[in-house]
């Protein structure tokens, strides 16, 4: 079966402050896609990133970086120097290799204070 | 704004009833996908499709059905509703489709809000 857990229901952060958002999937597949959406509190989704699992290569995006490991199903975000417009719900998320076996995780809500 | 618009932005209506729901995608876009957000069930991916077809199937009921038509906007009903089906209900469009390997960048709509009474 195929599932994604985020374990942090909430965190809050001052801000400047670094924070890391956990996401731990579960799936059989050998080819996968892995997804992290932030949802701020006007309700829009916002694509952040896809991740194949052919390339374990961390990425970095501005204060944004991403650290996949294979070895332990982890697709972690980390935000460097958190500001007040990073608070949103972040959701972490799973696909099959045909997109039709797709599982957001439960979602992490950030807040971050002045 | 993504570009992507969504009509309406609040829908009320009775159980047993039926729904229509409408996305336009962003101009040049072929693809457009469904997803549903509910307290209960939280976030899931509804379907795909691609220039007028049918990609990709996620957990969508039999009473829901999708449809893309040839000028690209797509249309998502829901029929004999259910109190559980109150959630907020997202499009996304991307330049391609998604599957077989390959992934576009989604743009969301600002999402039409259901609730069922």
């Amino acid at each position: 079966a195929q599932k994604v857990t985020q374990a942090q229901t909430e965190i809050s952060v001052v801000e400047k402050e670094d924070v890391t958002l956990d996401c731990v999937y579960e799936t059989r597949d050998t080819t996968y896609y892995l997804f992290w959406y932030k949802q701020p509190p006007s309700g829009e989704l916002v694509f952040l990133i896809r991740r194949n699992s052919f390339d374990e290569q961390n990425e970095i995006s501005g204060r944004y970086s991403w650290n996949f490991q294979k070895s332990t199903s982890s697709f972690n975000f980390t935000i460097t120097a958190s500001q007040v417009v990073d608070s949103a719900v972040y959701f972490c998320a799973l696909s099959g290799y045909n997109f039709n076996k797709f599982y957001f995780g439960s979602g992490t809500k950030l807040n971050v204070k002045p | 704004d993504s570009g992507v618009t969504q009509t309406p932005k609040h829908l009320i209506t009775a159980t047993g009833q039926r729904v229509t729901l409408r996305c336009s995608p962003r101009s040049g876009d072929l693809s457009v996908y469904w997803y549903q957000q509910s307290l209960d069930q939280g976030l899931q991916f509804l379907i795909q499709y691609y220039n007028g077809e049918e990609r990709a199937k996620g957990n969508i009921l039999e009473r829901f059905s999708a449809q893309q038509f040839p000028d690209l906007h797509s249309e998502l009903n829901l029929s004999s509703l259910e109190l559980g089906d109150s959630a907020l209900y997202f499009c996304a469009s991307s330049v391609g489709f998604s599957g077989g390997g390959t992934y576009n960048e989604q743009f969301f709509g600002p999402g039409t809000r259901l609730t069922v009474l």
